[in-house]
């Protein structure tokens, strides 16, 4: 079975200072592992995704993820915050070797940025 | 280009009342697959569709739920006899089955409110 827990419910960080948030999971499959953002009000935005190709994955508005395997995580990060940053993200799972499959979310963690 | 669209956004009902929502996806994908959201939770999945096949379920989707979508482009998703517990965020995502890619979009949601 597969799955992802992230690390932290609440990341508090000031404006300007880098962002960290952590996630692992677990598939017995090669997963296709993704990041994604919830605004309030507004729908889920993909962020980035990880398919197998390059392990350090550039998303959308200066994020990344770098995909360890031998540690099983799949941590986002950013190098400096912005208060437009404050928002709840979720990481994501899927199996590869089945197309099309359901995603399987993380509980989120929710990301406040202080000016 | 018009993304994933849901209707209503909002909808409140007493408890024992059937509601309906309506999904329409992105024109050209043929998966489409309903979640929910409830509070301070990931999405959870409930089921998809690939063209007008309906082709898993959850075990969340208990017998009150039925999804269809019966020309292989919009969906319904209907609960009956709606449960206080069945209050939630429900989410819609579609995405093109080609190759390894996963991204699914995802429309903005209904919110439940099961009074």
């Amino acid at each position: 079975a597969q799955s992802v827990t992230q690390l932290d419910s609440h990341v508090s960080v000031s404006e300007g200072t880098p962002v960290l948030l952590r996630c692992n999971y677990s598939s017995s499959y090669s997963p296709s592992l993704f990041w994604y953002v919830q605004h309030p009000n507004k729908g889920l935005q993909l962020l980035l995704k990880y398919t197998s190709a390059a392990t350090l994955v550039k998303g959308i508005n200066g994020f990344e993820a770098e995909f360890k395997k031998s540690e099983t995580s799949f941590h986002l990060t950013k190098p400096s915050a912005h208060m437009s940053d404050a928002a709840e993200y979720f990481c994501v799972v899927s199996d590869r070797s089945q197309a099309g499959t359901a995603l399987i979310f993380g509980k989120g963690t929710t990301l406040s940025v202080s000016s | 280009d018009t993304g994933v669209s849901q209707d209503p956004r909002h909808k409140i009902t007493k408890r024992g009342q059937n509601v309906t929502f309506r999904c329409d996806p992105i024109s050209e994908h043929n998966r489409l697959y309903w979640y929910r959201q409830t509070l301070g939770q990931g999405p959870e999945f409930l089921t998809y569709f690939q063209n007008e096949a309906q082709l898993e379920k959850s075990r969340l989707l208990s017998d009150r739920f039925s999804a269809e979508r019966p020309k292989g482009s919009f969906s319904t998703l209907e609960i009956q006899r709606t449960e206080q517990g069945d209050s939630a965020m429900y989410l819609c995502a579609s995405s093109f089955l080609v190759g390894s890619d996963r991204e699914q979009f995802f429309g903005p949601g209904t919110r439940l409110t099961v009074l």
